[in-house]
Order: C-alpha cells, then structure tokens, then sequence
C-alpha cells in the first residue's frame, strides 16, 4: 500500500502567488482530510470530504482557501491569494470511516513558505 | 469550543514507563480515543484507539476510566526512537463529532 501521497513536499513562493497543493489519498478510503500545522495553533482540520462531497469547511480560514476532489483519488488545496501568514506544514490524511472510530492515514506533508 | 487538554511536554529516560493523559470532557458518546505519534518532517502516525476500559497493541496499551472523560496513553520501556510529539484525537461532542487534535506532548527520552 502505498499510503497518502502529497506533492508538492515543499514549496517556497512569493506572497500574492497562487499556491496549489495536491494529495491522492490511500485507495478505497472514503473520507479525506486536509489539516494546517503551525507552531502557533498546532493541527487545525481545514475541510473533509466524504465520497468526493465536501462535509465541513468551517476550518478554512478565508475566502482565499479552497479545496476540490474531483474524484476518489485526487484532492487539491488551493490558497489564492497567498499571504505570509499562510506559511505552515499542510497534511492530507484519508480513513475509511469518518471520526475517532477508523485511524487516519497522514501523508508526510507540504512545507509552504510565503516570502 | 470543547478541548482536549495534554502536558505540553514531558521528559524521561530510556527503559522507563511513560503516561501521557489526556483530558477530553465533551467526548461525544459513540466516538473513540485515539492516540497518534509524529516525528518532525512527517505526518502524524496511528498508535492506538480505544473506546473503554483499557486495549493493549505491541507498542502501547490505552487506558479509559469509565467515565471516559480522560485517557491515559502508557509507553513500556521507552527507547530514545520514542522521542516524539503525541497527540490525543477524539470527537468533539459539541460540534457532531468533528475531531479535535490535542495540543501534542512533546516527549524527550534521554539515554
């Protein structure tokens, strides 16, 4: 198995940039997830999505987050504009069954930079 | 907004038994505890899950009073490749089971 996959692992650019992040999740799972990491406010769930339908997106900080999954097996994370503030290690994590009930698979992550 | 509350960190040494406890008031009935570790550059990695009473793996055992309001993650033996950040990952019963990470405990084996 080859676990979750995110591109890229990091990514430095300039603010005011379009940023977009991708994950494939583990193949079958039905639930993706997409946290931020910062030293400030640790793991923050940003958005789930549930057979490809978005669930909860009230951990998307603004209006400049979105995310998609178009199908099964590709998510993106889009920041446009990017800020500084945006700097932090993205994770993409996917289970088979939403909550504490089933472990969640974490990908190794982004490391986004803002300059 | 329904919290669950960790030490920030924690220090041992090698061969000894770690706690790690983790407060959780709001848990929502049907949801599990989960403990997850994480190592810098990587994601956060699945160690244990438990609903009640106390389970045991090949790496740690979990052990949930019956007020399940707390859990206590234990580490036999600990080894210097222990040293990690620990999270406690369980639904918020506030908000329909959306899952709150803890604020990690930093554990540090020493030799």
């Amino acid at each position: 198995d080859a676990g979750v996959i995110q591109s890229p692992r990091h990514e430095v650019t300039e603010m005011g940039q379009e940023v977009t992040l991708r994950c494939k999740p583990i193949s079958g799972h039905d639930y993706l997830f997409w946290y931020r990491q910062t030293m400030m406010r640790g793991l923050e769930l940003l958005i789930y999505f549930n057979n490809n339908v978005p669930i909860d997106d009230s951990g998307m900080p603004e209006d400049r987050f979105s995310a998609k999954m178009p199908n099964a097996s590709f998510s993106t994370l889009k920041i446009q504009p990017s800020e500084p503030r945006d700097s932090a290690v993205y994770f993409c994590a996917s289970s088979l069954l939403q909550g504490g009930n089933q472990p969640q698979h974490f990908g190794d992550g982004t490391r986004l930079s803002i300059l | 907004l329904a919290k669950t509350t960790q030490p920030i960190s924690m220090d041992s040494y090698e061969g000894q038994e770690v706690n790690i406890t983790c407060s959780h008031n709001n848990i929502a009935t049907n949801d599990y505890i989960t403990w997850y570790q994480q190592f810098p550059s990587q994601g956060p990695r699945f160690i244990i899950q438990g609903y009640k009473t106390k389970v045991t793996n090949e790496v740690a055992s979990l052990f949930i009073p019956a007020d399940r309001k707390s859990s206590t993650l234990s580490l036999p033996r600990v080894s210097l490749s222990d040293t990690a950040v620990y999270y406690c990952l369980v639904g918020d019963g506030n908000q329909g089971g959306k899952l709150i990470f803890g604020q990690g405990t930093e554990l540090s084996v020493k030799p």
